[in-house]
């Protein structure tokens, strides 16, 4: 079976650029998570979703990102414009069902390394 | 969110039994502990899960106290692909969200 898939898995650009991180999840899942993984923070989650709806984009640093589900099997998460502190590794994951029974694990992709020059 | 409290790191030989503990004393009664790893260079993965009882799978099995308030888990035989972060995490069951805390960084040596 594929995985939740990544693009690209490397990423340098220099600051003030449009990045576009892509995901597609495991079919048939209902949930997508995207997370953020740095050295100071650890990892940390930035926004998720239910049936291509945002449900809890509290982790969203600012307003220069922002994701989109526009169907089922594709999300992207966009920084505009980028800065050096975006720096980090970002993994989408999903799952499905959700937490209902707090039962469901999540479904990890390789991740996207970004580097902000 | 409840916090859990692990070692930051552990060591192990190969082919030797690795207990990892976790610390969780406000967990609730609603809260599932779950544990994940990160190998190098790769996503989390999922290990195991457990509310009460304790749980075995092909992977590990995790040894809950009759309080809830810790947890252990227990990879029977390490091997050198066991080398990893091993979160240990609560997850509510009325949420799907995942808090990650630093973990416990696993060395094994041959």
């Amino acid at each position: 079976d594929a995985g939740v898939i990544q693009s690209p898995r490397h990423e340098v650009t220099e600051m003030g650029q449009e990045v576009t991180l892509r995901c597609k999840p495991i079919s048939g899942h209902d949930y997508l998570f995207w997370y953020r993984q740095t050295m100071m923070r650890g990892l940390e989650l930035l926004i998720y979703f239910n049936n291509n709806v945002p449900i809890d984009d509290s982790g969203m640093p600012e307003d220069r990102f922002s994701a989109k589900m526009p169907n089922a099997s594709f999300s992207t998460l966009k920084i505009q414009p980028s800065e050096p502190r975006d720096s980090a590794v970002y993994f989408c994951a999903s799952s499905s069902g959700g937490g209902a029974d707090g039962n469901q694990p999540q479904h990890f992709g390789d991740g996207t390394r970004l580097s902000i020059l | 969110d409840a916090k859990t409290t692990q070692p930051n790191s552990m060591e192990s030989n190969e082919e030797e039994p690795v207990h990892l503990p976790c610390n969780h004393s406000t967990i609730s009664g609603t809260d599932y502990i779950h544990w994940y790893r990160q190998l190098p260079s790769q996503g989390p993965e999922y290990v195991i899960h457990g509310l009460t009882s304790n749980v075995n799978n092909r992977m590990a099995s995790l040894a809950i106290a009759e309080d809830r308030k810790s947890s252990t888990l227990i990879l029977h035989r390490a091997t050198l692909r066991d080398a990893a972060v091993y979160y240990c995490i609560l997850r509510d069951h009325n949420t799907d969200k995942l808090i990650f805390g630093t973990g416990t960084r696993l060395q094994v040596f041959p």
